[in-house]
């Protein structure tokens, strides 16, 4: 099985600017979650996605942060406007909820935005 | 609330002790779900072990073992005869059912280096 990939794996961009990152899960998979972590934390929860639709959002995920997942496959996280508070990792990861009821998620290997 | 605590930041240890890495947490949900996550260098978050909170049964895998105690709210991780490639930090992580999936709560994080 491929893992959960995600791209780019490293970006950096001036305050300002927009950005996009791209996940795709782990094939078969019909749940998707986007975690922030900065230096020296453990990853936070943004958003999750069951399928296609986006069923909760963080209150981290302001309003110049929007997430997708089109087609329940990849999904995007937009960052406009960038500040330099949002540099930080962000991971993606992907789960199978039946029949493993944990709903264990397997991780990308994130993507480390720097906003200068 | 969810919390989880790991109050230990880091650790060293000589390749081949044993360590213990402490992992305490905060739930009133009486389903939840445990789990250790590894993350290299690299920092891409590494799925350990798991455990619901039905299921206080001990077990050991390979050179991991963990004790979950609900009566402490504890859900300890061992690495006997630790090697060099153990060096990472390691996340202790909580869950549970909501509308928004099973959305984890990580710690702190754990550095373990492993010297020769």
């Amino acid at each position: 099985d491929t893992g959960v990939s995600q791209d780019p794996r490293h970006k950096i961009t001036k305050r300002g600017q927009n950005v996009t990152f791209r996940c795709d899960p782990i094939s078969e998979h019909n749940r998707l979650y986007w975690y922030r972590q900065t230096l020296g934390q453990g990853p936070e929860f943004l958003t999750y996605f069951q399928n296609e639709a986006q069923l909760e959002k963080s209150r981290l995920l302001s309003d110049r942060f929007s997430a997708e997942r089109p087609k329940g496959s990849f999904s995007t996280l937009e960052i406009q406007r960038t500040e330099q508070g949002d540099s930080a990792m962000y991971l993606c990861a992907s789960s199978l909820k039946d029949p493993d009821p944990t709903d264990t998620q397997y991780f990308g290997p994130g993507t480390r935005l720097t906003v200068l | 609330a969810q919390k989880v605590t790991q109050a230990q930041t880091e650790i060293s240890v000589v390749e081949k002790e044993d360590v213990t890495l402490d992992c305490v947490y905060e739930t009133r949900d009486t389903t939840y779900y445990l789990f250790w996550y590894k993350q290299p260098p690299s920092g891409e978050l590494v799925f350990l072990i798991r455990r619901n909170s039905f299921d206080e049964q001990n077990e050991i895998s390979g050179r991991y073992s963990w004790n979950f105690q609900k009566s402490t709210s504890s859900f300890n991780f061992t690495i006997t005869a630790s090697q060099v490639v153990d060096s990472a930090v390691y996340f202790c992580a909580l869950s549970y059912e909501t509308g928004g999936g099973n959305k984890l709560t990580f710690g702190t994080g754990t550095q373990l280096k492993v010297e020769l």
